[in-house]
């Protein structure tokens, strides 16, 4: 089965510092690879997916960017956080319709 | 634009009762819809996941149908626990790029 690895659990950071969160994929190769946002008494909202090395998808425009520089790692970034990126992050990954989701990382920003 | 929506957001009921918590979406052009379970603070867990051909699924205690034509799924959860408290989540895929639409949950407390 898979497992979605994701640190750090919990993250305070102020405004205008940069942040990296990331993500690793266990028991698959080439999953699809999503990072999704999760505001407190809402669903998700997904930002970014990959189907490949190199190939992100945006959904939403924003101050964050993903990357993928290896088959199983997924990688969400920001220059200079803003107040508004403070949530819940959530990792996914799958090779069909099944997502396997990561334990998630909740970013303060102050 | 396909929406999601779950009714009602919290729920709280006693233990050993028998409880369904709804699904609707208002594209019933689905290629599957998934019902999802999260505890506080942590990642989701999926339960169950019913293509677009099945009337429903079963797992458990647990058993999720679908009625594509009415843009309706239930979560049927029998004998409910305290362990079961926690949010259930419900999402819908349109198309083979394997995305999922959301929706913002339903919020479930069994009191023992």
């Amino acid at each position: 089965s898979q497992t979605i690895h994701q640190w750090p659990a919990t993250l305070v950071q102020p405004v205008g510092s940069p942040l990296s969160l990331e993500c690793t994929v266990e028991g698959t190769s080439n999953p699809n690879l999503y990072w999704y946002r999760q505001a407190a008494g809402r669903g998700l909202q997904l930002l970014f997916y990959s189907v490949g090395i190199g190939q992100i998808s945006s959904e939403v425009p924003q101050n964050l960017s993903a990357s993928r520089p290896q088959d199983r790692q997924f990688i969400l970034s920001s220059k200079k956080l803003l107040l508004s990126d403070s949530g819940f992050y959530l990792c996914a990954g799958g090779r069909t319709y099944e997502q396997y989701f990561g334990p998630g990382t909740r970013l303060t920003v102050t | 634009k396909q929406e999601v929506t779950q009714i009602p957001a919290a729920l709280s009921v006693p233990e050993g009762e028998n409880l369904v918590l709804n699904c609707s979406f208002t594209d019933s052009a689905i290629y599957n819809l998934q019902w999802f379970r999260q505890d506080p603070g942590k990642g989701l867990t999926s339960l169950l996941l019913i293509q677009s051909s099945q009337r429903e699924q079963t797992s458990g205690r647990l058993n999720a149908s679908l009625d594509k034509s009415s843009g309706r799924s239930t979560l049927y959860i029998a004998a409910s626990q305290p362990g079961d408290s926690a949010t259930y989540l419900c999402a819908v895929s349109m198309d083979s790029n394997y995305q999922l639409i959301w929706g913002a949950g339903t919020k479930l407390i069994i009191k023992p």
